[in-house]
């Protein structure tokens, strides 16, 4: 059975540019996750998807960021315009009911890099 | 301060150690704990859970005091595949899947 998959692995823009994250949850997996850790510091909460509605986008840190789950399957995460401190590593993760951290799933990650 | 705290460490252990991580929370409210591990540049992926009554996976051993609000890991006989950052990582009430993560402590063993 295939795990979340993200893509790009890695993505290196400039300051103000546009970058959007794919994420591919598990199949059958209706709650979907984005998470995300900036240097040095601790791995975030984002937002969470039931199907293709927000759940919760407590944790997006302001409106260049764009999260969207069209039709319930795979999401994306767009950022526009970067900033500096938007680098990081973007996580993307899935559970197939709304449950405890023992169903999540988190694929590999995204490396965002904004010079 | 931060809701999940652990030390970062590094702790630079041989092989064959006994090696013990803390982690407190300040979320009187919280409901479930997890140790994840972390390899370098890979995905957290869940190591064990962490019950009040304590838990046992082979060589690691989890502990939770509610009263506290403290969590811990034991790893006896570490390996060198231990070698990982080992997030502790707390579930608010609800179980919503929004995981509250600290920041990690990392472990090193050397032959």
């Amino acid at each position: 059975e295939a795990g979340v998959t993200q893509f790009p692995s890695h993505s290196v823009i400039e300051k103000g540019q546009t970058v959007t994250l794919r994420c591919d949850p598990i199949s059958g997996h209706d709650n979907l996750y984005w998470y995300r850790r900036v240097m040095g510091k601790e791995i975030k909460f984002l937002l969470h998807f039931v199907k293709e509605s927000k759940q919760d986008e407590s944790g997006m840190p302001n409106n260049r960021f764009l999260a969207e789950r069209t039709g319930g399957t795979y999401s994306t995460l767009k950022v526009q315009p970067a900033e500096l401190e938007d680098s990081g590593v973007y996580f993307c993760a899935s559970s197939q009911e709304i449950g405890s951290g023992e169903k999540l799933f988190f694929g590999s990650g995204t490396q965002l890099s904004v010079l | 301060r931060k809701e999940v705290e652990q030390d970062p460490g590094p702790f630079n252990v041989p092989e064959g150690a006994t090696v013990a991580f803390n982690c407190t929370y300040s979320n009187s409210a919280s409901q479930s704990f997890f140790w994840y591990r972390q390899d370098c540049r890979k995905e957290p992926k869940l190591l064990m859970s962490v019950y009040s009554s304590g838990n046992e996976d082979g060589r690691f051993t989890a502990q939770l005091n509610r009263a506290s609000q403290y969590i811990s890991l034991l790893i006896r006989d570490s390996k060198l595949s231990d070698s990982a950052t080992y997030l502790c990582v707390v579930n608010r009430a609800g179980n919503t899947g929004k995981l509250i993560f600290g920041q990690g402590t990392t472990l090193q063993v050397k032959p």
